[in-house]
């Protein structure tokens, strides 16, 4: 089974518009963390937000909020007033394993996210 | 503060020659990560140290690859004889002393091998 799942391989969205980017994931280790990488055409990896299996709110950083719904394993990116900058590949990455030792992290396929003028 | 910083940006080499490549982490962090990127794809896992220390590797690290972090600070990615499935982009990571800690990335090293 696929440890990280986006399935939308590509969205457009109207400039000022919000957007919603789907992930879907799969553990059985109870402490997980979840992240969202923004990678532009010249291919940085951009971090832009964090959310810990036992966070008990939603992480908000700026524009950007995960809509994290443990029971549904799902940590969805939504992007609030989009802009023209915001177009890239938009990935979401797990690490499995709490405190201590190595932390695997496990990357979706991502989605490649396009904002029209 | 400086991010992660690789180099070279762009290698083209011939089937067959060795290539080296270099990471320098953020200053502070003692976590360092190497990821391969083929198109349409997430970066994949390769291989972790913690300061000098290489902990952990991935089965797609064949017996061609090796990295090196001698001094617990920058750290070398070598791949022999290269192959043309071996051109991807090739990503640094750093993170800080907590294994929770978010991992930064470093621009990579596309590799072309023809």
């Amino acid at each position: 089974a696929q440890k990280i799942t986006q399935t939308q391989p590509g969205m457009f969205v109207q400039e000022k518009e919000a957007v919603t980017l789907d992930c879907t994931y799969d553990t059985s280790d109870p402490s997980y963390g979840l992240f969202w990488y923004k990678q532009p055409s010249s291919g940085e990896m951009i971090f832009l937000i964090y959310q810990g299996s036992y966070d008990q709110q939603n992480a908000t950083e700026g524009r950007y909020s995960l809509n994290f719904q443990k029971a549904r394993k799902s940590a969805n990116l939504v992007i609030s007033a989009s802009q023209l900058g915001d177009s890239a590949m938009y990935f979401c990455a797990m690490r499995e394993g709490g405190a201590g030792g190595y932390q695997k992290v496990t990357f979706g396929t991502g989605t490649k996210l396009q904002v029209i003028p | 503060d400086t991010g992660v910083s690789q180099d070279p940006r762009h290698k083209i080499t011939k089937r067959g020659q060795n290539v080296t490549f270099r990471c320098d982490p953020i200053s502070e962090h003692n976590r360092l990560y190497w990821y391969r990127q083929t198109l349409g794809q997430g970066p994949e896992f390769l291989t972790y140290f913690q300061n000098e220390a290489q902990l952990e590797k991935s089965r797609l690290l064949s017996n061609r690859f090796s990295a090196e972090r001698p001094k617990g600070s920058f750290s070398t990615l070598e791949i022999q004889r290269t192959e043309q499935g071996d051109s991807a982009m090739y990503l640094c990571a750093s993170s800080g002393q907590f294994s929770t800690d978010t991992q930064y990335f470093g621009p990579g090293t596309r590799l072309t091998v023809l």
